[in-house]
């Protein structure tokens, strides 16, 4: 199982990019997708889920309606469009893989993670 | 919805149990998985609640819970084990979320 993460850099307050994260070794369009983020020296914090299809999706409160998650899986890649971004984006953004067993969701596979960085 | 709560750090000596805890209510009736980071790397899952053990994560690697608290144990740590643990559930309200405490640093004396 493989997630390589491309994307991210240096972006300006209120500007745009856009993660991708292309996988190898599982049955893509089989699981759900999410993406963590971690601050520099701080925890991990749930940014976004979508669902097997691309139809379902669920983001947390402080990117909700800045952040777009969308999956191609005839390409087997995800994406994080990141907009109007702020200070407090800046992070290092993992890629990772859901697992659903038993009524719970973990996270069994991670990419390497891209650095995000909003700065003027 | 769901808050975790885990002690920011916690000291071991070699050979000795380290009891990571993560506190929330309730939290004993849903499944609650814990993760493994060591400096530079991204996460690794080390006990995935209700599944079989990840592979090649040892059996010293363990975890319980009771109403409130979620614990990880480690037996007979060793000094690889020194790293940042993170709890995690999933919250299947009217918006489903990831949910992760705040992280515990285990430093091995």
């Amino acid at each position: 199982v493989q997630l390589v993460q491309s994307g991210g850099g240096l972006i300006q307050p209120g500007g745009s990019v856009r993660l991708d994260c292309s996988v190898s070794g599982f049955t893509f369009h089989k699981f759900a997708m999410s993406w963590v983020r971690q601050a520099p020296g701080k925890g991990l914090v749930w940014v976004s889920s979508i669902g097997v299809s691309g139809g379902t999706t669920f983001h947390a409160d402080p990117v909700r309606g800045r952040f777009m998650t969308s999956r191609d899986n005839s390409k087997d890649t995800v994406y994080l469009q990141m907009n109007d971004l702020r200070v407090e984006d800046t992070a290092l953004y993992y890629c990772v893989k859901e697992q659903y067993v038993g009524g719970t969701t973990y996270f069994d596979a991670w990419g390497q993670g891209t650095p995000v960085t909003v700065s003027s | 919805s769901y808050v975790l709560t885990q002690p920011p750090s916690l000291s071991v000596a070699p050979g000795q149990t380290a009891r990571v805890t993560c506190e929330g209510k309730d939290i004993g009736y849903t499944k609650v998985h814990w993760y493994q980071q060591k400096p530079g790397q991204a996460p690794l899952l080390v006990v995935s609640d209700g599944s079989d053990r990840p592979s090649g994560i040892p059996e010293r690697l363990s975890a319980s819970k009771s109403v409130n608290t979620a614990t990880l144990t480690i037996n007979r740590v060793e000094a690889g084990d020194e790293a940042d643990y993170y709890c995690q559930l999933w919250d299947f309200g009217s918006e489903q979320r990831g949910v992760f405490g705040g992280g515990t640093k285990l430093t091995v004396l």
